[in-house]
C-alpha cells in the first residue's frame, strides 16, 4: 500500500512558468513532509521541508504548501528553470519523537521537463 | 570530496552470487540508510541504523543483510543475488531525526 503518492509521473512546463508538483499521503501520523531533487546519475539532493505545523515554506523560487486536511502538499518552482530538469521526489516521515522517527516514505516521483 | 560515497557505482553479476555494497561517509553522522529505487516504485527502505548497535529492518529486508562496522560505514549485502533485485541501490546518512544525505547510487544489474 502506497503512503505517499505522487500521481503524476512526468511534468513539462514552458521556462519561466510555474511547475507545480503534487503529493498525497494516507497515513495521519505523518509530521514532517520533505521534497528531493534528483538528476541522472547521481543521489537525491534536498530541496525543501515542511513541518505539519505550518502550511507554507518558501525557499527562494521554491515554496511548498501543505493541507492537512486534504492530506496534500505540492511543490511550486517560479519562475521554472531548464536547470530544473529534474526528478521530484515527495517524502514523509512520522510523527517527530517517535520510535519511528527519521524513517522517510517516498513517493513514486515526478519527472519534471522545463523547455527553454 | 564527496560526504557519501558508495562503491561499486556499477555492478553485473549473476543469480546465487553473492554480492557486498559498501557506503562511507565523512559527515559524522550516525545514522544511516539503505534505499533501492525501482522504476514507478520510488525509493523504498531496505535497512538502517541509528547507531554502530542499532541496526534495524525496513520495508523490504528480505534477501537482504547488513553491516555497520563503524560509525562512518554501513555495508549491504546480498547473500543470494536473485534477478528481482536488480535496481539503483542508494545508502544516506542522517543527523538524529534531520534531512538526509544521499550518495550517488550503486546500480546493480542481476542476470
Amino acid at each position: 500500500d502506497q503512503q505517499v503518492k505522487q500521481n503524476s509521473p512526468s511534468l513539462s512546463v514552458q521556462e519561466g512558468r510555474i511547475s507545480i508538483l503534487n503529493c498525497d499521503y494516507t497515513n495521519s501520523m505523518f509530521d514532517y513532509f520533505l521534497w528531493y531533487k534528483k538528476y541522472p546519475a547521481e543521489g537525491p539532493t534536498f530541496l525543501i521541508s515542511i513541518s505539519s505545523i505550518k502550511d507554507k515554506n518558501e525557499d527562494g523560487r521554491f515554496t511548498v504548501f501543505l493541507n492537512k486536511s486534504a492530506k496534500h502538499l505540492s511543490l511550486h518552482i517560479v519562475p521554472s528553470q531548464p536547470g530544473d530538469s529534474a526528478v521530484y521526489f515527495c517524502a514523509a516521515s512520522p510523527f517527530f519523537g517517535s520510535s519511528n522517527t527519521g524513517k522517510l516514505i517516498f513517493g513514486q516521483g515526478t519527472t519534471l521537463q522545463v523547455k527553454p | 570530496d564527496a560526504d557519501v560515497t558508495q562503491t561499486p557505482r556499477n555492478r553485473i553479476t549473476k543469480t546465487g552470487k553473492r554480492i557486498m555494497l559498501e557506503c562511507s561517509q565523512t559527515k559524522g553522522h550516525d545514522r544511516m540508510y539503505w534505499y533501492r529505487q525501482d522504476p514507478g516504485l520510488g525509493l523504498r527502505l531496505i535497512y538502517y541504523s541509528f547507531d554502530v548497535k542499532d541496526i534495524n529492518k525496513g520495508e523490504i529486508s528480505d534477501g537482504y543483510s547488513v553491516s555497520r562496522q563503524a560509525q562512518a560505514k554501513f555495508s549491504l549485502s546480498l547473500e543470494s543475488a536473485i534477478p528481482n533485485q536488480t535496481a539503483l541501490y542508494f545508502c544516506a546518512t542522517s543527523e538524529r531525526e534531520e534531512t538526509q544525505y544521499f550518495g550517488p547510487g550503486t546500480r546493480l544489474l542481476v542476470l
